[in-house]
């Protein structure tokens, strides 16, 4: 079965260092996205891609950044990571805007 | 300001209610989606909905599409404890360059006690 798997589940990192969750999904969609969830503030959307070679930023892009070398991988990287960006990131697919879009299980990241 | 602005936040009630949430913005959307989320667990789609006044019903679940395609609702009843989780409603702007655009209310937080 198609699926979309997001690594690590739970990570624990340190001010001011690089980080990378990723993001595989088996469905060949063409469109993928990074959600951040925050009590009180929904899912808020950091960045997304088209597809190969193309990525677009969202809501709350700053601090992230992506990049779209295959169909099935959507890595974000958080170039310095801040206690700001303690939060549940969720990667999603979909075929368009109009179709389902499946989610990952999420990735529990903590800046101390 | 979120895109989409959910009602209520938070809910709870008993077993055998019935409820209506909410999820409204000063913005056209092509379509709306609703989505149900479960602790520890990304949301899962409900329906989607993309004609104006659409009425759509899946079991106890009744789903509306705004005429003017700005708002929609959720209304369940007879609600379980089963029912209970995050409730998302979701959407692409209508008319952006990039309709890909895919943004999300805060959510209400339901809680059904049996």
């Amino acid at each position: 079965d198609a699926e979309i798997t997001q690594s690590p589940r739970h990570k624990i990192t340190e001010t001011g260092r690089q980080v990378t969750l990723a993001c595989h999904q088996t469905w060949n969609h063409n469109n993928m996205f990074w959600y951040r969830q925050d009590l009180g503030h929904g899912l808020r959307l950091i960045h997304y891609s088209y597809g190969v070679q193309d990525t677009n930023k969202g809501e709350v892009s700053d601090g992230y950044s992506v990049s779209r070398s295959n169909t099935e991988d959507l890595p974000l990287t958080l170039e310095s990571a801040a206690s700001s960006q303690t939060s549940v990131y969720f990667c999603a697919s979909s075929e368009n805007s109009y179709t389902e879009a499946f989610f990952g299980q999420g990735t529990r990241l903590t800046v101390v | 300001t979120q895109l989409l602005e959910q009602s209520p936040q938070f809910l709870s009630i008993q077993e055998g209610e019935n409820l209506t949430v909410y999820c409204n913005s000063s913005s056209v959307f092509s379509s709306l989606q609703w989505y149900r989320q479960e602790p520890g667990e990304g949301p899962v789609l409900l329906v989607t909905v993309v004609t104006g006044g659409e009425v759509k019903k899946l079991k106890r679940l009744t789903f509306q599409f705004g005429d003017a395609r700005k708002d929609s609702s959720l209304h369940i009843t007879a609600a379980q404890p089963g029912d209970t989780g995050l409730y998302l409603c979701a959407g692409a702007p209508h008319g952006r360059d990039n309709n890909n655009d895919m943004r999300f209310g805060a959510g209400t937080r339901l809680t059904v006690k049996p």
